[in-house]
């Protein structure tokens, strides 16, 4: 089963645009993930927030996380065509915890260069 | 490289036989887990080790499917009797566990498996 419900399914946008990306979970949380799967690779981890925290930052990525809605959000600002994927929400447990992912089934975004 | 790999990265097969993967984590990593990931979804989580241990599997993971990490090092998951519906594709992930909160997992290529 699949805790996450990610928002939009799919979203296309210009380069150098900016492309938010929100995710609804379930469950408490010990940390919340986001990952980015291009067409013919793996998945690639691009950023972790833990439970404590509502904000971070990585480069031109910002992610939130509001607890208490069970969501978070991530923004990609200044696209590049290279953004071109599909990007996954998975919410962690904790190493005491069960180690599992549990993924959104994900948003598909296009730059358009 | 010292990612994660994954082998085969194609398998195609009839339906009733077995199939191997194996999965070579990042060497300092002491957990491994396996998803499974169908054309348009997410990851789902199938089992996962820390060192050789198995702590806990999915309901998905059904009598026919058998996870290995003999040593703590890489990682066999086995398909007894294959279905069409295990065509997916097969992803291995490794992480180096550490505190409370959890840390980011590395995935490898993945294998996909086409059951005919």
């Amino acid at each position: 089963s699949q805790q996450g419900e990610e928002d939009p399914q799919a979203l296309s946008i210009q380069e150098g645009e900016n492309a938010t990306m929100n995710c609804s979970y379930k469950t408490s949380i010990n940390n919340l993930q986001w990952y980015r799967q291009n067409s013919g690779r793996g998945l690639v981890h691009l950023i972790l927030i833990r439970s404590i925290d509502r904000e971070k930052h990585s480069g031109r990525l910002r992610v939130t996380l509001d607890t208490s809605k069970k969501s978070s959000s991530l923004l990609i600002t200044a696209s590049r065509a290279a953004d071109t994927a599909s990007y996954f929400c998975a919410t962690g447990f904790g190493s005491s915890n069960t180690g599992k992912l549990i993924f959104g089934q994900g948003t598909t975004l296009q730059v358009k260069p | 490289d010292t990612g994660v790999s994954q082998n085969p990265r194609h398998k195609i097969t009839k339906r009733g036989q077995n199939v191997t993967f194996r999965c070579d984590p990042i060497s300092e990593h002491n957990r491994l887990y396996w998803y499974r990931q169908t054309l348009g979804q997410g990851p789902e989580f199938l089992t996962y080790f820390q060192n050789e241990a198995q702590l806990e599997k999915s309901r998905l993971l059904s009598d026919r499917f058998s996870a290995e990490r003999p040593k703590g090092s890489f990682s066999t998951l086995e398909i007894q009797r294959t279905e069409q519906g295990d065509s997916a594709m097969y992803l291995c992930a490794s992480s180096l566990e550490l505190g409370t909160f959890g840390r980011e997992q590395f995935f490898g290529p993945g294998t996909r498996l086409t059951v005919l």
